[in-house]
């Protein structure tokens, strides 16, 4: 069964729509993380979270926000989507055993148009 | 800050060839080291990790060796397979910042029979 799960697998989106991308742990871990990856970028931290009701910026916040209602679930909000937004994106839990490991959801592909 | 250099960007070997990807990390005291695996439409999944010095990493035939000395986690399997084919990438967590990782830029492993 899958600890890290994200919906939807697949999006198109227009230019100035709003997307939302859910990610849901089962893992009961206290972190949540959203990264993007891109080729030639690897992974890329946006916004990462210890625990319900809290949120941080990442390395790459701009053009994002994140919101964490409960220790479950985990969301990136883009507001006014934007063509250079166009890329795979991770979620992942971690931090139990206190060494940092992260597991990673199978991603979300977004398409801005 | 901390960092993680993966030296090669694209490695390709016939089955049976043995596989070295070169992993070099800065950070203070003593970071935890990760191998992560990413399968073509999959999230990145923790390959093993180690945290102390001299301690051997190992899983599915690949294993790494903490060398704090060299500053280095190289990754070597003794006779590669077609099925591992994937992106591997190298990644640290620090004792300053233990809830986030530092990722290599990744290594495009293409293994032919």
């Amino acid at each position: 069964e899958a600890a890290v799960t994200q919906s939807p697998r697949n999006k198109v989106a227009v230019t100035g729509g709003k997307v939302t991308l859910s990610c849901n742990q089962t893992n009961n871990h206290n972190n949540m993380y959203w990264y993007r990856q891109d080729t030639g970028h690897g992974l890329r931290l946006i916004h990462y979270s210890y625990g319900a009701g809290s949120t941080e910026k990442g390395d790459i916040p701009d053009g994002y926000k994140a919101s964490r209602p409960s220790q479950e679930n985990f969301s990136l909000i883009l507001e006014l989507a934007t063509p250079s937004q166009t890329s795979v994106y991770f979620c992942a839990s971690g931090d139990a055993d206190g060494l940092g490991t992260q597991y990673f959801g199978p991603g979300t592909r977004l398409l801005v148009l | 800050g901390d960092s993680v250099t993966q030296t090669e960007g694209q490695v390709a070997l016939s089955e049976e060839d043995f596989l070295t990807i070169h992993c070099n990390y800065s950070a203070s005291g003593y970071p935890t080291l990760f191998w992560y695996v990413q399968y073509p439409g999959e999230g990145p999944q923790l390959l093993f990790r180690a945290s102390r010095d001299k301690e051997k990493g190992s899983s599915r035939g690949f294993e790494a060796t903490y060398d704090k000395g060299t500053t280095s986690f190289h990754l070597r399997k003794a006779s590669v397979q077609e099925s591992d084919s994937a992106v591997y990438y190298c990644a640290l967590s620090s004792s300053s910042s233990f809830s986030k990782l530092v990722f290599g830029q990744g290594t495009s492993l293409s293994v032919v029979p």
